[in-house]
């Protein structure tokens, strides 16, 4: 099935640096979404973005929807220990059913 | 505000067992969801719904089982389990309106031995 491009797969970070994460399609969505997944938990909403050009912030993270509308990306600046886990961009096509497609993750450690 | 409870969250069975994975929300949500979560494939969509007694393949279906005679409840049946199948099950819903985000419970981590 089809999968959203997502990079880095993995980032060691020190505390306090700022970390930036893609996606890439080559199809057009109408909603790019970025999720973080704790160990042992699901994956909660972080940042939801409706429209071409978008960019929305939510405290340190900021996210936008790519101009093609086949790209998005995630900035975080100056990360803490509590941003470890694994982040994910979905891609929604519009339309009745809702569906989602997932990137593969990006695994974000931060040491102190 | 319980949102989207999963149970149980660990099970572990043998192959050709009958298991079932369920998933209750309490926001009324129309759209609900099940994927599996495996290393190297991320998110794969197993089944969906978009309302009570309306359900609908996704990605990775063979083997499994939904029914949705409520809006609030979503199980997940495993009909004959086997190894392939070990995995951790999440549940996700969403409001009805198009593009809409999902929201996932905590997760079911199933061992087939």
């Amino acid at each position: 099935g089809q999968q959203l491009n997502q990079s880095p797969q993995s980032m060691f970070i020190q505390e306090g640096e700022d970390v930036s994460m893609n996606c890439t399609s080559s199809s057009i969505f109408n909603t790019w979404l970025w999720y973080k997944q704790d160990p042992g938990e699901g994956p909660v909403l972080l940042i939801a973005l409706y429209k071409a050009g978008e960019l929305t912030s939510n405290g340190r993270l900021t996210a936008q929807f790519g101009i093609t509308r086949k790209d998005s990306f995630l900035n975080i600046s100056a990360s803490i220990p509590s941003d470890v886990g694994i982040y994910f961009c979905a891609a929604n096509y519009g339309g009745a059913t809702n569906k989602l497609i997932f990137g593969t993750g990006t695994l974000l450690a931060v040491q102190p | 505000d319980a949102g989207i409870t999963q149970s149980p969250r660990y099970k572990i069975t043998e192959t050709g067992r009958q298991v079932t994975l369920m998933c209750h929300q309490t926001w009324s949500h129309s759209y609900m969801f099940w994927y599996r979560q495996d290393l190297g494939h991320g998110l794969r969509l197993i089944y969906y719904s978009a309302a009570a007694d309306i359900t609908d393949k996704g990605e990775v279906p063979d083997g499994y089982v939904v029914s949705r005679s409520k809006t609030e409840n979503f199980p997940l049946t495993l009909e004959s389990a086997t190894r392939s199948q070990t995995s951790v099950y999440f549940c996700a819903s969403s409001e009805g309106n198009s593009n809409q985000p999902q929201h996932f419970g905590d997760g079911t981590r199933l061992s087939i031995l």
